[in-house]
């Protein structure tokens, strides 16, 4: 069964430092690679997708991430963190073979300092 | 678009008690996804439908849950009778695109159940 693991509960960094948050995949073969944020109160949004090709993809709000496939991780990166990032971000798994269900992880708490 | 809709937005209720939680999706998205969120067990699928029929309800804790999905533009999440451990925060999700769009899911605020 695939699993994905954010090892990071919590992080905090102050506004404009660089960002990086780690996610892990354990599955078979390549999967489907998300990552999400989740603002307070709020459901979860779409940041960015990898399903192949190119492993540097970008998203939305100035977030990329990177596929390392010998290392099965996913990581999510910003240049420079605003206040405004301040949120839960989730990173997730799909089976390419099909199942059409996203596998979550357990999610990282990011604070921006002022 | 107003995005997924979803009602009560908290609820409050006494163990025992049937909860009746209400989800709009996108227009147009054939797919719909109920999710349970606690801080215990982090976000789960409960139950997902595609073209109103439920696929995969493997992820429903107990007989005491039942979704129903009567038409393409309104789902349901029932619980009966409600416990204090179902308390949680409760979200829906659509999505409308073909093979991998289905991951490009469009959640819903949530409902916050308080069961006590």
């Amino acid at each position: 069964a695939q699993s994905v693991t954010q090892p990071d509960i919590h992080i905090t960094v102050s506004e404009g430092a660089s960002l990086e948050l780690r996610c892990n995949y354990s599955y078979g073969a390549t999967p489907y690679l998300f990552w999400y944020v989740q603002s307070p109160g709020q459901g979860l949004q779409l940041l960015l997708k990898y399903f192949s090709g190119d492993t540097l993809v970008q998203g939305i709000k100035g977030f990329e991430a990177e596929f390392k496939r010998s290392q099965s991780s996913f990581n999510l990166r910003k240049p420079s963190v605003h206040w405004s990032d301040a949120a839960e971000y989730f990173c997730a798994v799909a089976p390419t073979g099909g199942g059409n269900k996203l596998t979550f992880g357990t999610g990282t708490q990011l604070k921006v300092e002022l | 678009d107003a995005g997924v809709i979803q009602s009560p937005r908290h609820e409050v209720t006494e163990m025992g008690q049937e909860v009746t939680l209400r989800c709009k999706p996108i227009s147009g998205h054939d797919y719909l996804f109920w999710y349970r969120q606690t801080m215990m067990r982090g976000l789960e699928l409960l139950i997902y439908f595609n073209n109103n029929v439920p696929i995969d309800d493997s992820g429903m804790p107990e007989d005491r849950f039942s979704a129903k999905m009567p038409n393409a533009s309104f789902s349901t999440l029932k619980i009966q009778p409600s416990e204090p451990r179902d308390s949680a925060v409760y979200f829906c999700a659509s999505s409308g695109g073909r093979d991998r769009g289905i991951y490009e899911q469009y959640f819903g605020p949530g409902t916050r159940l308080t069961v006590t």
